[in-house]
């Protein structure tokens, strides 16, 4: 079974930042990534599918890159309503599972 | 607009069972794979169920196999999980999502991406 571990835990950053999350797959997944956002009481919400096509209605400063092991989750410059916790999820293997997530939060 | 709205949870004893439900609206549901998926209180998500857009297939992770059972009925544009011997490591919030973002026309048997959440119902195991 794949495992993901996402870092940091938790980022602490302000409105106008950029954020960087990671994600690493303990083997090989290709592309077969995707990356989610939860904020508290509501369902998650897809932001990027196969790595880095961004979904329908996601604002353009979300964008994934990676390949292979090593994803990136980028929010070029953060907005008050971005702050709220994010997942990694791969495809590539059975069973489909999602990383721990990272915690964005305001500083 | 997509839309997937649960119901059915509540406080459970372990060892009975629950039915949920979750009605989709604002899509052809007949044309897309289904999941369930959960979340502990606190704690991250876990994917539990996939049923295919034709019925024919049907998946499980180890963790729930043979105590959760994912249906669907066309005619009603309704998605189920019967949850049996359920335990109360199964207290969690349940989400149906909606596979995509393509259709059974390009991924047959689902992408396993989940791109339509509903905003999910509490099942609460406990004595």
């Amino acid at each position: 079974e794949i495992v993901l571990t996402q870092s940091p835990a938790t980022l602490s950053l302000s409105p106008g930042e950029r954020g960087t999350l990671s994600c690493r797959a303990s083997q090989t997944i290709s592309t077969y990534l995707a990356w989610y956002q939860q904020k508290p009481g509501q369902a998650p919400r897809l932001l990027i599918f196969d790595a880095s096509n961004r979904a329908t209605g996601i604002p353009a400063r979300f964008s994934g890159s990676g390949s292979g092991t090593d994803f990136t989750l980028t929010i070029s410059s953060l907005e008050p309503e971005d702050f709220a916790v994010y997942y990694c999820q791969h495809r590539s293997s059975w069973p489909p599972c999602f990383g721990q997530g990272t915690k964005l939060e305001i500083k | 607009q997509v839309q997937l709205v649960e119901s059915g949870g509540g406080v459970v004893q372990p060892g009975r069972s629950l039915r949920l439900s979750c009605v989709a609206s604002g899509f052809t549901f007949s044309n897309y794979a289904m999941h369930w998926v959960r979340q502990a209180p606190g704690k991250g998500l876990e994917w539990v169920a996939i049923i295919s857009y034709d019925e024919r297939h049907k998946y499980y992770p180890d963790s729930v196999k043979g105590r959760l059972t994912i249906s669907r009925d066309t005619s009603r544009n309704t998605l189920y999980l019967q949850m049996d011997s359920l335990r109360v490591e199964d207290t969690a919030v349940y989400y149906c999502a909606r596979d995509g973002p393509w259709d059974y026309s390009r991924h047959p048997q689902g992408t396993y991406y989940f791109d339509w959440w509903g905003q999910g119902t509490l099942v609460t195991v406990s004595s």
